[in-house]
């Protein structure tokens, strides 16, 4: 079992706030990676790492930044939220090596912004 | 580019019935392929995962898929449907070794 972790679950902020987006997994896996889903709607892969201090923008632009520091912490800011960065972020991880691309996902965050 | 179709947004089934939820894949490469089941406001648990070995895959909660090359597809299905078995469905495909696209998506609506 996958151990993932996304925090907060559910996030309701005004619009020009500063937000992070926390993940985190226990798994030691090098890549990581961050969706957007929005309700009812396919996912949308935004930033993605191969590992640490390794980060790249997905197929979907998107205003916000993500770092990676550690191997297991890949959190991800929005400088200034706006109404239209309402959505679901999940964040997931997959092991490196061949054959091991299936990714892991966490419960994900649910944003809304005001 | 590698991509997925999964045919039909929504699907209804009475419990007890036959569940077929229908995806084709486009890859210029061998695919590695995956279902994943997703229940409200959760993420993505991974069902199964077809990686070039057995065409007949088998995965959790009793689901299977079979890899058809020839048809370019990987339908997922389950003999008996429960109430349980209620939520969005994805079909995903290897891009690259290192990224998944995904479908957009089947709902499944079991009725009792």
């Amino acid at each position: 079992e996958a151990d993932i972790y996304q925090t907060p679950r559910y996030l309701v902020i005004g619009t020009g706030k500063k937000i992070t987006l926390e993940c985190s997994q226990t798994m030691g896996h090098d890549k990581m990676y961050w969706y957007q889903q929005d309700p009812g709607m396919e996912l949308h892969l935004i930033h993605y790492s191969y590992g640490v201090n390794s980060t790249e923008k997905g197929d979907l632009s998107s205003e916000s930044t993500v770092s990676r520091i550690r191997t297991e912490h890949f959190p991800l800011t929005l400088e200034s939220a706006r109404p239209s960065h309402t959505s679901q972020y999940l964040c997931a991880s997959s092991e490196s090596g061949t054959g091991r691309y299936e990714q892991y996902f966490g419960p994900g965050t649910r944003l809304t912004v005001t | 580019a590698q991509s997925v179709t999964q045919l039909g947004s929504h699907v209804s089934v009475s419990e007890g019935a036959l569940v077929l939820l229908r995806c084709n894949y486009s890859s210029s490469v061998p695919p590695y392929l995956f279902w994943y089941v997703q229940y409200p406001n959760q993420g993505l648990q991974l069902l199964l995962k077809y990686t070039s070995a057995a065409t007949l895959v088998k995965g959790i909660n009793g689901f299977e898929a079979e890899f058809k090359k020839s048809e370019t597809s990987f339908h997922l299905t389950k003999p008996s449907a429960h109430m349980s078995d209620a939520a969005e469905y994805f079909c995903a495909v290897t891009v690259g070794f290192q990224k998944l696209v995904f479908g957009t998506g089947t709902r499944l609506l079991v009725s009792p």
